[in-house]
């Protein structure tokens, strides 16, 4: 069972403001993902993290979230200013090696931006 | 157009049937993993299968690489089963997981 912690479970914020959710990996765990989901189920990759290192994250993120993952910290996801096309299922995974291994997913933050 | 995927995107069941999900993919794969989704949304990791064949209780994951198609089948059922399954590969070119469209299941009492 996964022990990825995030919250807080549910986020509903106005356009224009700042939406910020935490996720705790897996002790241990070094590489950390964060994911969209809509509601479309269509997952969107976001950015990834292996400690407090970006790897990877797409355009979107650069230019709008500003993500962390600070030792002995959560991590952390936060949009600047939030838009309609922002509400969403946010889930943060873990794993020991990236995805050349299993994955483990916290429960995901849903934000509503109104 | 998509690199991941699924089929069915639904299926209903009556508690006891047997399901098989499909999965295609038109990238060359690293890894393959498969994810069950509770409603409400947390994701709970099935398989790690980047090939052959994998069984847990009464699950079973086939991937066959060269033929580019993971299965999962469920056998015997239950309404706890329901929800929604994943497949997410990673192909040779990137460190990230592509996830397919999800089948959701439904079985019924």
């Amino acid at each position: 069972n996964s022990k990825v912690i995030q919250t807080p479970r549910y986020l509903v914020k106005g356009q224009g403001q700042k939406a910020k959710m935490r996720c705790i990996p897996e002790k241990g765990h070094p590489v950390v993902f964060w994911y969209q989901q809509n509601k479309n189920n269509e997952f969107k990759f976001l950015i990834n993290f292996q400690n407090q290192e970006v790897l990877q994250q797409i355009d979107m993120t650069e230019k709008r979230f500003s993500a962390e993952c600070p030792s002995n910290s959560p991590c952390s996801l936060e949009i600047q200013s939030s838009e309609a096309g922002d509400s969403a299922l946010y889930l943060c995974a873990s794993s020991l090696w990236g995805v050349a291994e299993t994955l483990y997913f916290g429960s995901g933050t849903r934000l509503t931006v109104l | 157009g998509q690199q991941v995927q699924q089929s069915p995107a639904s299926l209903v069941l009556q508690e006891g049937e047997n399901a098989e999900l499909q999965c295609n993919f038109s990238t060359s794969l690293n890894s393959m993993q498969w994810f069950y989704q509770r409603p409400g949304g947390s994701l709970v990791s099935l398989f790690y299968n980047p090939s052959g064949t994998k069984h847990s209780g009464r699950l079973t994951s086939t991937t066959v690489i060269k033929e580019r198609r993971s299965s999962l089948h469920i056998s015997s059922s239950q309404t706890t089963d329901s929800g929604t399954y994943l497949c997410a590969l990673v192909n040779n070119a990137g460190a990230k997981l592509t996830f397919g469209g999800g089948t959701r299941l439904t079985v019924r009492p």
